[in-house]
């Protein structure tokens, strides 16, 4: 089975900050990898698929980048809004697998 | 529009079963497989299964073979996730999620979530 690994699993940062946060596969997964944002309460909401494709809707400043096995996933400027926690997934083969999540938290 | 709607919290004792509900509505039912995703408190998303609506088969996670099945409803548009033998680990959130396209996609959709309580 293939194993997702997020770091870091806790990020402080201040409204306008670049925040990066990395996911890697035990092995390579192509493409085949998205990126979710969850807050307290509250289902999974897609932001990014097949690596970099942005979701309709989701702001541009979200964006994903890699390939293989080592992705990340990017917010070029950080709003209030985007304090939540983030999972990637891997749809590569089943089982699926999700990262352990990156909580987004205010500096 | 897109939705799906699950059945409420459910208060289970060890041993027991539950049976979760997922109806969709605002396309075609038998068109996307569906997921079954846990979170337990504070912890991260957990997938659990897929299941193909439209022929009923299905995909589970090796935790959970032999404990869950996935089943669906075609004339109600609705996919069930039915956990047995539980024990107090199985204390989640469990969410239904649509698989965007083909067999190996992503989940564009999610339903609201339903709460399993398993206590003695």
């Amino acid at each position: 089975d293939i194993q997702m690994t997020q770091s870091p699993s806790t990020l402080s940062a201040s409204v306008g900050d670049r925040v990066t946060i990395t996911c890697r596969a035990s092995q390579s997964i192509s493409s085949w990898l998205a990126w979710y944002q969850q807050k307290p309460g509250k289902a999974p909401k897609l932001l990014i698929y097949k690596a970099s494709s942005l979701e309709s809707g989701v702001p541009s400043r979200f964006s994903g980048s890699g390939s293989g096995t080592e992705f990340t996933l990017t917010i070029s400027s950080l709003q209030p809004d985007d304090f939540a926690t983030y999972y990637c997934q891997q749809y590569n083969s089943y089982p699926s697998a999700f990262g352990q999540g990156t909580k987004v938290e205010i500096k | 529009q897109v939705q799906l709607v699950q059945s409420g919290a459910e208060v289970k004792k060890p041993g027991a079963s539950v049976k979760v509900s997922c109806k969709a509505s605002g396309y075609t039912f038998t068109s996307y497989y569906m997921h079954w995703v846990r979170q337990a408190p504070g912890q991260g998303l957990e997938w659990m299964g897929i299941i193909n609506p439209s022929g009923g088969s299905t995909s589970y996670a090796q935790k959970f073979q032999g404990r869950v099945t996935m089943t669906r409803d075609t004339s109600t548009s609705t996919v069930y996730m039915e956990l047995s033998s539980l024990r107090s680990e199985d204390t989640a959130v469990y969410y239904c999620a649509r698989n965007s396209g083909s067999y190996l996609s992503w989940c564009d959709y999610w339903g609201q979530g339903t709460l399993v309580t398993v206590s003695s």
